[in-house]
């Protein structure tokens, strides 16, 4: 599966949009780009996942470059309760297994 | 409800113990999976099993096995072989239809004395 890189923390203002970078310059034509986030001492939580289209569901927006070597994920109206550590997965749907394979993630901190 | 459960939410066991965790799904899910967490780090699969009484190495299996008699169960078994078992342990599941993701259970925390 293709590495990903991300900012290891940033802050947001509550209410405020939260923009979540994610670099992904390796990925290949069938590989997805899966968000995932992680809410201290819980397990991580699906958010969203997209191919080439952008993506809207009701926690967030995928935004996926044309040459799709990087996204972003964007939190419309941050709260409190977004506050967690947001990871960026790209992997294959193939039928061995379809593991994800976590990096560091982004630490975001919504801020009141 | 649906979903998953990890049993007990911290485990506490002296060193040279085996210790099994348990994790239980009702989602009528095909493949499960085990994760491992340290501090600050993300997470790395010990394990996954993608039918009954089938499961695959992750990319750090030495010093767990895990078994899968029950399409709803995947305990995972850490052994004294482990050296460094004092972690976070996650387990998750997942349909096989479609383009599905993993559903994570709560964890469960484990410290080896």
């Amino acid at each position: 599966d293709a590495k990903t890189t991300q900012p290891p923390s940033m802050d947001c203002a509550e209410g405020r949009a939260a923009n979540l970078p994610c670099n992904h310059s390796t990925i290949s034509g069938n590989e997805y780009v899966y968000w995932y986030r992680q809410i201290h001492s819980q397990g991580p939580q699906y958010i969203i996942h997209g191919l080439k289209n952008n993506e809207t569901n009701e926690m967030a927006s995928l935004i996926i470059t044309e040459d799709r070597k990087s996204s972003t994920l964007i939190l419309p109206h941050a709260t409190l309760r977004d506050t967690a550590v947001y990871y960026c997965i790209v992997r294959v749907e193939e039928a061995a297994g379809n593991k994800l394979t976590f990096g560091g993630g982004t630490r975001v901190l919504v801020k009141p | 409800d649906g979903g998953i459960t990890q049993s007990p939410k911290y485990l506490f066991r002296k060193e040279g113990q085996n210790v099994t965790l348990s994790c239980e799904q009702n989602l009528n899910h095909d493949a499960m999976y085990w994760y491992r967490q340290d501090p600050g780090q993300g997470l790395r699969l010990i394990y996954y099993s993608q039918i009954v009484n089938d499961f695959q190495k992750g990319d750090i299996a030495e010093g767990y096995s895990v078994s899968r008699e029950k399409k709803e169960s995947f305990p995972l078994t850490v052994t004294s072989a482990q050296k460094n078992p004092t972690a976070f342990y996650l387990c998750a599941s997942r349909g096989t239809s479609g383009y599905n993701e993993q559903f994570f259970g709560p964890g469960t925390r484990l410290t080896v004395l």
